[in-house]
């Protein structure tokens, strides 16, 4: 099994649409995090559980909804998005002081 | 608000040639890691550095720790076009949440067999 792994990889939806994205790990880790990446933008941090309840909440739109049934799955919810979240979202696990990310591929969004 | 600024933005070069790709910011981080990213795929780790001053190797991935602990740079020896990709940077700060990295725009390069 790979370390992290994100459902699905490409996904098209539209405005009114109601989709999940999927992000599993297999490394044991105790922090789980949800990340945005735009074309020339830093990554943007959007969620962060630890042990399974949510740490940070980075001001994201009540259009994108977290759930973190336990500490290896993690899904992000998406309804009624618009064309300028399209995006790259990223998945990343983490265990320990440092904080090392292990990222998943990402699931590339685009909103029509 | 901490701010990590990379340079340069995008970097081509031919095979064999060494470069250096820069991070700074005005604040202090506690520690601050190097990924690359490939296209299509998640940002991969390379390393961690803690203490100011610091150098670590890898391979030919040579990284440094300002003294400061406010900047840091890679340095790349005779690149390889394996060696292509987005490099960022990400620091944690020294204060704050736990959890909350801080990363830079990347350095896209680009090495040409």
């Amino acid at each position: 099994e790979t370390g992290v792994t994100q459902t699905p990889r490409h996904l098209v939806m539209g405005m009114t649409n109601k989709k999940s994205l999927k992000c599993e790990q297999h490394l044991g880790h105790n922090a789980m995090y949800w990340y945005k990446q735009s074309a020339k933008k830093p990554l943007e941090l959007m969620f962060v559980y630890s042990l399974e309840e949510r740490v940070e909440n980075n001001s994201v739109p009540s259009r994108f909804s977290p759930e973190c049934p336990n500490s290896s799955h993690l899904f992000l919810h998406l309804h009624t998005l618009q064309p300028e979240d399209s995006a790259l979202y990223l998945c990343a696990s983490s265990r320990g002081r440092l904080n090392e990310q292990f990222f998943g591929p990402g699931t590339r969004l685009t909103v029509l | 608000t901490q701010l990590l600024e990379q340079s340069p933005q995008f970097l081509s070069i031919q095979e064999g040639e060494n470069l250096t790709v820069y991070c700074n910011s005005s604040s202090v981080f506690s520690s601050l890691q190097w990924y690359r990213q490939e296209p299509g795929e998640g940002p991969v780790l390379l390393v961690t550095v803690v203490t100011g001053g610091e150098v670590k190797k890898l391979k030919r991935l040579t990284f440094q720790f300002g003294d400061a602990r406010k900047d840091s740079s890679l340095h790349i020896t005779a690149a390889q076009p394996g060696d292509t990709g987005l490099y960022l940077c990400a620091g944690e700060g020294s204060g704050g949440s736990n959890y909350k990295l801080t990363f830079g725009k990347g350095t896209l390069l680009t090495v040409n067999p």
